[in-house]
């Protein structure tokens, strides 16, 4: 069973100001974690991933996340917002299986992005 | 390119009427799934296929059926589609070991 939460289903910051959108999981077999990105009126598109390698991981955008297997959790973080990084972020957990699997999306996080 | 295309993006029908999105791929992945997003619920899974005429239930099927005959088209079929089934539909596909799925642009179904 897996599961994924994303705290906040709307977060607001200023132009310049850090990114930090939270992303807790649930699985009972090591995860593979994803972030995707939707902007309005699109489909979504893959930011970053983490299988296992590296812990720190860096996506597209200049957005990155780490894994913390201790607290279970993915952050996805950007230092410094732009006006188009506004859009839809969801977080998403998939079991290592070797060959796809299913993948269980969290409700989503809207960000805006302000003057 | 690396295709996922679905057809059509937009569909207004009304309750009863027999219904198939298309969805088709071209980068040969075994895997293909459909999920449905609606506001506050995320992405939610129908129906996957883990290859030619191997489909399973996801999370949300009722009201759903799917076909796997080839390996690039899983279209979608909605029998007698209902006012519950409108929202926003994506296909995705998956190939190799590390579960990255691809998705499609959408469709946007509404059932009045």
């Amino acid at each position: 069973a897996q599961s994924v939460t994303q705290l906040g289903s709307h977060v607001s910051v200023s132009e310049g100001a850090l990114v930090l959108l939270r992303c807790n999981y649930s699985s009972s077999v090591p995860p593979y974690l994803f972030w995707y990105v939707q902007y309005p009126n699109q489909g979504l598109q893959l930011l970053l991933k983490y299988t296992s390698a590296a812990t720190l991981v860096k996506g597209i955008n200049g957005f990155e996340a780490e894994f913390k297997k201790s607290e279970t959790s993915f952050h996805l973080t950007k230092p410094s917002a732009h006006m188009s990084d506004a859009a839809e972020y969801f977080c998403a957990v998939s079991g290592r299986g070797g060959t796809a699997s299913k993948l269980t999306f969290g409700t989503g996080t809207r960000l805006q992005v302000t003057l | 390119e690396a295709q996922v295309t679905q057809n059509p993006r937009y569909l207004i029908t009304v309750t009863g009427k027999k219904l198939t999105v298309t969805c088709s791929q071209n980068m040969n992945h075994e895997y293909m799934s459909w999920y449905r997003q609606d506001p506050g619920l995320g992405l939610r899974q129908i129906y996957y296929s883990m290859n030619v005429e191997v489909t399973d239930k996801g999370d949300v099927p009722e009201g759903y059926k799917v076909s796997r005959k080839e390996k690039r088209n899983f279209p979608l079929i909605l029998e007698s589609p209902s006012p519950n089934q409108t929202s926003l539909y994506f296909c995705a596909t998956a190939g190799g070991s590390t579960d990255t799925q691809y998705f499609g642009p959408g469709t946007r179904l509404t059932v009045l």
